[in-house]
């Protein structure tokens, strides 16, 4: 189970840390990854962390940072520069090729 | 970056009926490695096929997944009423990035 906490609403240039409670399964041993899904819009691949390192989508690199506390079982996504095109649910998936396991999603919006 | 291209963007059935997804790749997907996801509004994404054929856990047979190359099918053989959503595929075979299509919404005709 995948439960993401930290969203809300902020103005654009604003930072935000989204968080990810993990529980169920060995959450040191697997990849993760942040997915997200604008309004009425399709999903989006943000960020995913694994043994090998990180990797972002263009549209965040240099903006968010991914990390991971293997202690806490939590995954965090760290959202600086915010736009308003970052207005999303923002999922919290086990993973970073195909996707087994997904939170029920955090909600960002920016918006002035 | 893999484009992933989904027909039609809307399809409209009744239950019982036969519905056939499709998804097509702007190049090859390596090793096939496509999946599919249903989502019903206001809740997250549900894991259907991996390896553009194989299905996920708990996944009912009705469900089922083909394809290669750039063109991959989602088949569900006899709609039950809870199957109408939006089905996304997705390509892991070529990243970063992982894309996923832009949807396809099963809507009860």
């Amino acid at each position: 189970q995948l439960l993401e906490s930290g969203g809300g609403l902020l103005q654009p240039g604003g930072s935000l840390r989204l968080s990810c409670a993990a529980s169920g399964f060995t959450f040191s041993s697997y990849a993760m990854s942040w997915v997200r899904q604008a309004p009425g819009k399709g999903l989006e691949w943000v960020s995913s962390i694994s043994g090998s390192g990180t990797s972002y989508a263009d549209s965040v690199k240099g903006r968010f940072t991914i990390s991971r506390d293997n202690s806490k079982n939590t995954l965090y996504l760290q959202m600086d520069s915010l736009r308003a095109e970052d207005t999303a649910v923002y999922y919290c998936a086990k993973g970073q090729l195909k996707v087994d396991v997904w939170g029920k999603g955090t909600t960002v919006t920016v918006s002035s | 970056e893999i484009v992933l291209t989904q027909s039609p963007g809307t399809l409209s059935l009744s239950p019982g009926e036969r519905a056939t997804l499709s998804c097509r790749a702007s190049q090859s997907v390596s090793n096939n490695y496509l999946a599919w996801y249903q989502q019903k509004p206001g809740q997250a994404p549900r894991f259907l096929i991996y390896g553009a054929s194989s299905r996920a856990t708990g996944i009912p047979d009705r469900f089922s997944g083909s394809g290669s190359g750039t063109d991959f099918t989602l088949t569900i053989s006899r709609l039950e009423p809870e199957d109408f959503a939006v089905y996304y595929c997705q390509q892991y075979g070529s990243l970063p990035p992982i894309t996923f299509g832009q949807g396809t919404r099963l809507e009860i005709k």
